[in-house]
């Protein structure tokens, strides 16, 4: 039972354009969502968080936005780079659960020049 | 400052062997969690150390364990390897971002192919 959803497995965009990078999820009493990127032959890199009392959270070209109605979250990249090419990981975590995140099984985005 | 270390990179094992995957964390950081990471189930929580003590535990078996030294640097073992333990190993330390999110740090992972 999966309780971290990425529905699109894959993602093409130009460069200069906008990724939408979608995740839902299913238990309510996540306390934080966070996005990571990862490229081959390394480990999972640390993009963006929000706090589940948040509806948005930007840290320069990355903005992610937190619908609670719906248990959906997207990350936005503005404009698409083509280093940005990699694979992106939802997680879930809960404040007493520590460092048990849950991750979604992630999108390939790949931005072409 | 140095991330995360983690050995060795690659390792290939045969059922029935065991093994035992060595992580250093970023200096400072206390807190060592192991993920497991494969095609079908994605990243997987294995288990968390902090200051010697196991703090978390996910859903694996008793073949999967592990330690945490006075250094902070952890090791897991995986027992009786099965084919199905192929996978890369990632340990990552945990340090708060300002949000309050326990931001984790990931090594490059330990590829472990069993035959």
């Amino acid at each position: 039972d999966q309780q971290v959803k990425q529905n699109s497995p894959s993602l093409s965009v130009q460069e200069g354009r906008i990724s939408i990078l979608n995740c839902d999820y299913t238990n309510s009493m996540f306390d934080y969502f966070l996005w990571y990127k990862k490229y081959p032959a390394e480990g999972p890199t640390f993009l963006i968080s929000i706090s589940s009392i948040k509806d948005k959270n930007e840290d320069g070209r990355f903005t992610v936005f937190l619908n609670k109605s719906a248990k959906h979250l997207s990350l936005h990249i503005v404009p698409s780079q083509p280093g940005d090419s990699a694979v992106y990981f939802c997680a879930a975590s809960k404040i007493q659960a520590g460092t048990a995140l849950i991750f979604g099984k992630g999108t390939t985005l790949s931005v072409s020049s | 400052k140095a991330g995360v270390t983690q050995t060795p990179r690659y390792l290939i094992k045969t059922r029935g062997q065991q093994v035992t995957l060595s992580c250093s964390p970023i200096s400072g950081h206390r807190s060592v969690s192991w993920y497991q990471q494969t095609p079908g189930q994605g990243l997987q929580f294995l288990f968390e150390y902090f200051s010697e003590t196991q703090r978390n535990k996910g859903n694996f078996p008793g073949r999967f364990s592990g330690r945490q030294f006075s250094n902070s640097r952890s090791e897991m073992n995986v027992s009786t390897l099965e084919l199905g333990d192929s996978a890369l190993y990632l340990c990552a330390s945990s340090g708060r971002s300002f949000s309050g999110a326990n931001v984790l740090t990931f090594g490059a992972g330990s590829r472990l192919t069993v035959l």
